[in-house]
């Protein structure tokens, strides 16, 4: 399958700072990458919609401006979460998609995910 | 997006086939079926999806119902590597979400 990476694996900083976790499709372009969030014992929350060369797409109670979610290139997806604070702490995932032949349907693979721990 | 049901957890013996019911009653005919499973503290992992017709690959089998409002996913032989939370997932083709529900715990054991 494709493979998605994401960077750093995990990272802890201090109240008030931000951190940018990059997103990368390693094998394939992505048109549209996601972005989701899990906090401990729950599933997986979709955040935003990332599309190469266009702004974001942010599910409802996303604040977009504490998260900053930059497409840039057909490889790579950053999503910064600015002034962080404790209840910020969380597992965060990208995923990539991929179209299928015919385009009828397509596939999100996943990144490894990034721990966050604001202090 | 039509939503699933998926008992919360199963237990299976190492060596045995793994089925993972999911039942999807109110799928419309433009929705697939994908399954998709998470090891602690990684990235869901993509395994199958299909529309009407049975699917294998390496990973797993997908059995649809000929009416499509319930599907099997087969692990053909469970290994320990296999405990996962396992999520069925019903979505429109192209660019839609992937909507998470609370999935099924596999504990594969000796």
């Amino acid at each position: 399958g494709a493979v998605v990476s994401q960077h750093p694996s995990w990272v802890i900083c201090k109240s008030g700072t931000s951190v940018k976790i990059e997103c990368r499709s390693l094998d394939f372009q992505a048109t549209t990458m996601f972005w989701y969030r899990q906090f401990p014992k729950q599933s997986l929350m979709l955040m935003a919609t990332s599309n190469e060369g266009s702004k974001a797409t942010y599910e409802q109670g996303v604040e977009k401006d504490k998260f900053l979610i930059n497409h840039a290139s057909l490889t790579l997806s950053t999503l910064t979460v600015t002034s962080a604070h404790p209840e910020d702490s969380s597992f965060y995932i990208c995923s990539a998609r991929i179209p299928s032949a015919g385009a009828k349907t397509d596939t999100q693979y996943f990144g490894p995910g990034t721990r966050l721990t604001v202090l | 997006d039509a939503k699933t049901t998926q008992p919360p957890s199963m237990d299976c013996a190492e060596g045995r086939a793994a089925n993972l019911p999911c039942n999807h009653s109110t799928i419309s005919g433009n929705e697939y079926v994908y399954w998709y499973r998470q090891i602690h503290s990684q990235g869901p992992q993509y395994i199958i999806h299909g529309l009407k017709n049975n699917e294998t690959n390496e990973m797993a089998s997908l059995i649809i119902t000929e009416d499509r409002k319930s599907s099997t996913l087969i692990l053909p032989h469970a290994t320990l590597r296999d405990t996962a939370v396992y999520y069925c997932i019903v979505r429109t083709g192209t660019a839609s979400k992937l909507t998470f529900g609370t999935g099924t715990r596999l504990q594969v054991t000796l």
